[in-house]
């Protein structure tokens, strides 16, 4: 079955940097995009950008560029997510998802578990 | 990019009841709408795609409907395990924009 599995929670210092992994397995991972979507604690869901899965090409909403960096290991069937110089507004939980498609677009139809960075001095 | 207004922002509903939760597009989405149930320290789970296409294991209390800008998601007989949070999300074009979300609490 389909499953997106990511790395566990995150305990940081402002200015501090951390990487976020997401597996995914049951399916072929260069065969769809992934997201990151960010949820603030107590908030609603927020697009960060998505990462072609084949070519590596990241793209970024406007909020996230700059000290977001995604990346792959495609040999490991892995997204990550590295965000530098963290700040307090950075504590949040980070999703990942992947990029389904039925014939009527492309949609979040699989996501991670979540995973809880908590930026505290 | 595309605004989704989402309302009403918490609703209360005792069991057994119909809900409905509409999100307005800030332009045409084409039917491009899904629907997103979320439980307290859970990933969302999709219910709803273009608008009002079922996933295999939603139930078929759930529904939705709309065209251009305005589209509504319903829960027939609410039960308790329906008790979350919900979002609607555009995916007509980037950037993805969600809905503010519908807090769906117990009378």
């Amino acid at each position: 079955q389909i499953q997106l599995v990511q790395s566990g929670p995150e305990l940081k210092k402002p200015g501090e940097s951390v990487k976020i992994s997401c597996k995914a397995s049951g399916y072929t991972f260069t065969d769809y995009a992934m997201h990151w979507v960010k949820q603030a604690p107590g908030k609603g869901l927020k697009w960060m950008g998505w990462i072609n899965t084949y070519t590596g090409k990241p793209t970024y909403a406007d909020d996230f560029k700059g000290r977001f960096v995604f990346s792959l290991e495609a040999s490991a069937s892995t997204a990550n997510l590295q965000i530098s110089n963290l700040k307090n507004e950075d504590t949040a939980t980070y999703f990942c998802a992947r990029d389904g498609y039925s014939g009527d677009g492309y949609y979040f139809d699989y996501w991670g578990q979540g995973v809880m960075v908590t930026v505290s001095s | 990019d595309i605004q989704m207004t989402q309302s009403p922002p918490s609703l209360s509903a005792s069991l057994g009841d119909k809900v409905t939760i509409t999100c307005q597009a800030s332009q045409n989405i084409n039917k491009y709408i899904a629907w997103y149930q979320q439980k307290p320290g859970k990933a969302p789970r999709l219910l709803i795609r273009y608008t009002s296409t079922l996933e295999s294991g939603t139930p078929s209390r759930f529904s939705g409907s709309g065209s251009g800008r305005d589209y509504s998601f319903s829960i027939s007989n609410v039960e308790s395990e329906d008790i979350a949070s919900y979002y609607c999300l555009q995916y007509v074009n980037l950037p993805r924009t969600f809905g503010g979300g519908t807090k769906l609490e117990l009378k």
